[in-house]
């Protein structure tokens, strides 16, 4: 199976703060790759998916880059409705899907 | 309203079986591919199964395989998990989730999910 290791596990941030998350594949996983914002007590969100292509209705500040085995979830002015976990997840090895271990956004 | 609402969740013993229902509405439930995706109590998201959109193709994690199994009633609009031999590490919500591609084979990530639901295994 692929491996994702995200980093860091968490992070303290302020609003307008400019936060970077970082998922590193074990293999080349040719841009697929999804990014999930999930807040306490409710199901995961969609964010990005192919890496960088922003899923209808969330907002610009949120983007992703990233190639080969290291991917890039940016949020450019943190808003404090996206203090959450944040995960990403590889589907270039299906139907062995794999997600990383979450990174968790708190305020300063 | 564009939605999935599990239901079925609950305590079960070790060893006992339990069957999740997923009920779709606002989109062509027949023409998605679908997905079982849970989270143990504080822990992080790990993928169950996968179903075609017709129906012809199933998936398993190494996790599951053997014990559970999806299927789906495209004349109800509804997915189903059926879990048998359940053990502790079963313990976790769960979620159902829409395929981000139409039809064929899918692409393997999720944009839309329930709002889940729990199922605890403890004798």
């Amino acid at each position: 199976d692929i491996q994702m290791t995200q980093s860091p596990s968490s992070l303290s941030a302020s609003v307008g703060d400019r936060v970077t998350i970082t998922c590193r594949a074990s293999q080349g996983i040719s841009n697929s790759l999804a990014w999930y914002q999930q807040k306490p007590g409710k199901a995961p969100k969609l964010l990005l998916y192919a890496a960088s292509r922003l899923e209808s209705g969330v907002p610009s500040r949120f983007s992703g880059s990233g190639s080969g085995t290291d991917y890039t979830l940016t949020i450019s002015s943190l808003q404090p409705e996206d203090f959450a976990t944040y995960y990403c997840q590889q589907y270039y090895s299906t139907p062995s899907l794999t997600f990383g271990g979450g990174t968790k956004v708190e305020i300063k | 309203q564009v939605q999935l609402v599990e239901s079925g969740g609950g305590v079960v013993q070790p060893g006992g079986s339990l069957r999740l229902s997923c009920a779709a509405s606002g989109f062509t439930f027949s023409s998605y591919g679908m997905h079982w995706v849970r989270q143990a109590p504080g822990k992080g998201l790990e993928w169950v199964a996968f179903i075609r959109y017709d129906g012809s193709n199933k998936y398993y994690a190494d996790s599951v395989k053997g014990r559970f199994t999806i299927s789906r009633d495209n004349s109800k609009n509804t997915l189903y998990l059926q879990m048998n031999s359940l053990r502790a590490e079963d313990t976790a919500v769960y979620y159902c989730a829409k395929d981000g591609k139409l039809g064929d084979y899918g692409d393997w990530y999720f944009d839309l999910w329930g709002r889940g639901t729990l199922v605890t295994v403890s004798s």
